[in-house]
């Protein structure tokens, strides 16, 4: 149980488009989801916490408008990387917690390359 | 606030030997700790986790983990390392009071030589 599903694994997008990458819960209902960033061969860097129904609260110097956050329902979160430029190609993850321990199950993340 | 320091970079051991990667956290009251591994090009695994108790811990594919408060470690072991066990290893310390946020390490690369 408790598996995250997140897609696309990989985007390639001209610069100035904008791309959207989804974070399903399948088997439970996430009260909490996660979006993380990630350079290679770095740590995990928390971009923003969303509750369903509520707006999603940024980690200091996260661009809100730059990374629009929607969690539309229990088991769906999406991350909008708008007007993305090659500084924005990374690897994101996001993850989904249905619990008050801060266990978090992680998706398989999502490689963007922007051109 | 909270912190986690994982002092190796990077560890290599030979298959079969055992292994101990070293986590350090700081935070003020007792903390919900977790272990995480990552496989090149994917998510995060929880490998084990410490919310009370006994302060070690069993988790999946042979691991296990020893909380020591005088420390404030949580270092991860293995009796025998599989050239499987190859990957990044993330340890992580949770903030009670902020439910489900959570604060990772640097990470961990094992390297796992035949």
């Amino acid at each position: 149980g408790a598996v995250v599903s997140q897609h696309p694994s990989w985007v390639i997008c001209k610069s100035g488009t904008s791309v959207k990458i989804e974070c399903r819960s399948l088997d439970f209902q996430a009260t909490t989801m996660f979006w993380y960033r990630q350079f290679p061969k770095q740590s995990l860097m928390l971009m923003a916490t969303s509750n369903e129904g509520s707006k999603a609260t940024y980690e200091q110097g996260v661009e809100k408008d730059k990374f629009l956050i929607n969690h539309a329902s229990l088991t769906l979160s999406t991350l909008t990387v708008t007007s993305a430029h090659p500084e924005d190609s990374s690897f994101y993850i996001c993850s989904a917690s249905r619990d008050s321990k801060n266990i978090q199950y992680f998706g398989a993340g999502t490689r963007l390359s922007v051109l | 606030a909270q912190s986690v320091t994982q002092p190796d970079i990077h560890i290599t051991v030979s298959e079969g030997a055992s292994l101990e990667l070293r986590c350090n956290y700081s935070y003020g009251a007792t903390p919900y700790l977790f272990w995480y591994v990552q496989s090149p090009g994917q998510g995060l695994q929880l490998l084990l986790k410490y919310f009370s108790g006994d302060t070690l811990v069993q988790g999946i594919k042979g691991f296990e983990a020893e909380f020591k408060r005088s420390q404030s470690s949580f270092n991860l072991r293995k009796p025998s390392v599989h050239w499987s066990d190859a990957a990044e290893y993330f340890c992580a310390v949770g903030d009670n009071t902020n439910a489900g946020k959570s604060t990772f390490g640097d990470g961990t690369t094992l390297t796992v030589k035949p």
